[in-house]
Parts: structure tokens; C-alpha cells; sequence
């Protein structure tokens, strides 16, 4: 099945640092979704962005919606342990609710 | 995971067996849809529905059956389990199939073990 280039697969981060996330694909996609996931739970959408161009923030977090519509990266400031999981990038097939979704990004952060 | 309720939690199954995952919301969202979470992989869209009447195939449709004979309840069936159907299942809706800005809401996933 079809799914997104997600990079990179995981990151080990301190308390404090930045982190910055991506995804491409090689389809156009109407609408660009960030997820996070917690152990045991299903994933819950942190920024929606559904225009190119688009540039939208979420307390630390920022995201952003490739201009060629085929990207997204997502960045979060001062990592906090909390922050800790799995983020997903899913793209919105136009004219569906169908969501093609990257293979994840796994956040440790240390204190 | 506002309004979308999946049972069970928690299933161990024998190969060959079927049952059958359920899936609700409250919410009167028009468009439902199943998807499954691999290890190491993002989430593959099973089946999904557009309202009441009305499913159809995702990326990974074979051994699944659903229907859709309400507008709250969109239930997975597994016929004849097998090994490779080990997996977590996210049902999802949202308010109307392809508007842009919908949210999109997972529930809180059923974990599936085949014997």
C-alpha cells in the first residue's frame, strides 16, 4: 500500500533541544495532518494544514505545508518530556477523507 | 479520541476463527473507516464508509468485511482469522467525506492477536 517517506524513523533527543520531522510524497495531497501517538492509545491530530504554503503553529509546535503540496515538516521547540511518542504525518486524498500515512517518527527525549 | 468507541480492547483469536470489532460514534459523522497499525509501519486504510449504505475498499481490504446499516456504527469482521492479521485496529470518522478542514477523530485502537 501506498504511504509516505517519514524521516527521520527515530530520534533521541535532550530536554530542551529542538526537533524537526518531514515527510514527502510523491502524490499531491489536499490536506496535510500531524499526529502523535502514545503507547496504547490511537493517534491524536496536534495541526491540520490545508493550504500550500501554509505555515501554522500549535503552542511549540510549528508546521508547515510544502508549496509543490507533495511535503510537510513539523518542528518542536524547548522538547519537553512529555513530548515523548510517535508522530505521524497523514496527507488527505482530494475529494476523500482517505488519509495515506507516513511509516512515524519515534521521540525519545532525555532529561 | 472524542466520541468513537471501539470494543474489544483486547482480542485473542484462534486461526480460522471469526469475530467481528465493533465501532461507534456520537458524533453523526457521515464518513467512518477502519484502519490497521503494523509494527514499525503508519496506519493502512482497510475499509471505510461515506454514510449509511455505503463502504468501500481501502488499501488492504482482503480478509475484512464491513457494513454500514447505521450512521453511528461501523463494525470490522474478520471471517476465517489468520496469523497475518496481528495487528492494532483503529476505527476513525469525520463530519462529511472529503471537506477540507475536517478532523479527522481515531478511536483508542483494538489489539488483535491470531494463533
Amino acid at each position: 500500500g501506498q504511504q509516505l517517506n517519514q524521516s527521520p524513523q527515530s530520534m533521541f533527543i535532550q530536554e530542551g533541544e529542538d526537533v524537526s520531522m518531514n515527510c514527502t510524497s510523491s502524490s499531491i495531497f489536499n490536506t496535510w495532518l500531524w499526529y502523535k501517538q502514545d503507547p496504547g492509545e490511537g493517534p491524536v491530530l496536534l495541526i491540520a494544514l490545508y493550504k500550500a504554503g501554509e505555515l501554522t503553529s500549535n503552542g511549540r509546535l510549528t508546521a508547515q505545508f510544502g508549496i509543490t503540496r507533495k511535503d510537510s515538516f513539523l518542528n518542536i521547540s524547548a522538547s519537553i518530556p512529555s513530548d515523548v511518542g510517535i508522530y505521524f504525518c497523514a496527507g488527505q486524498l482530494p475529494g476523500t477523507d482517505k488519509l495515506i500515512f507516513g511509516t512515524g517518527t519515534r521521540l525519545q527525549v532525555f532529561p | 479520541n472524542a466520541g468513537v468507541t471501539q470494543t474489544p480492547k483486547f482480542q485473542v483469536l484462534k486461526t480460522g476463527q471469526s469475530m467481528t470489532l465493533q465501532c461507534a460514534q456520537d458524533m453523526n459523522h457521515e464518513y467512518m473507516s477502519w484502519y490497521r497499525q503494523d509494527p514499525g509501519m503508519g496506519l493502512r486504510l482497510i475499509h471505510y464508509s461515506v454514510g449509511a449504505g455505503i463502504t468501500d475498499q481501502g488499501e488492504v481490504p482482503n480478509g475484512y468485511n464491513v457494513s454500514r446499516s447505521t450512521t453511528e456504527d461501523f463494525p470490522l469482521r474478520l471471517l476465517s482469522a489468520a496469523p497475518s492479521q496481528t495487528s492494532v485496529y483503529f476505527c476513525a470518522s469525520s463530519t462529511q467525506a472529503g471537506r477540507i478542514g475536517n478532523t479527522i477523530y481515531f478511536g483508542e485502537g483494538s489489539w488483535l492477536t491470531v494463533v
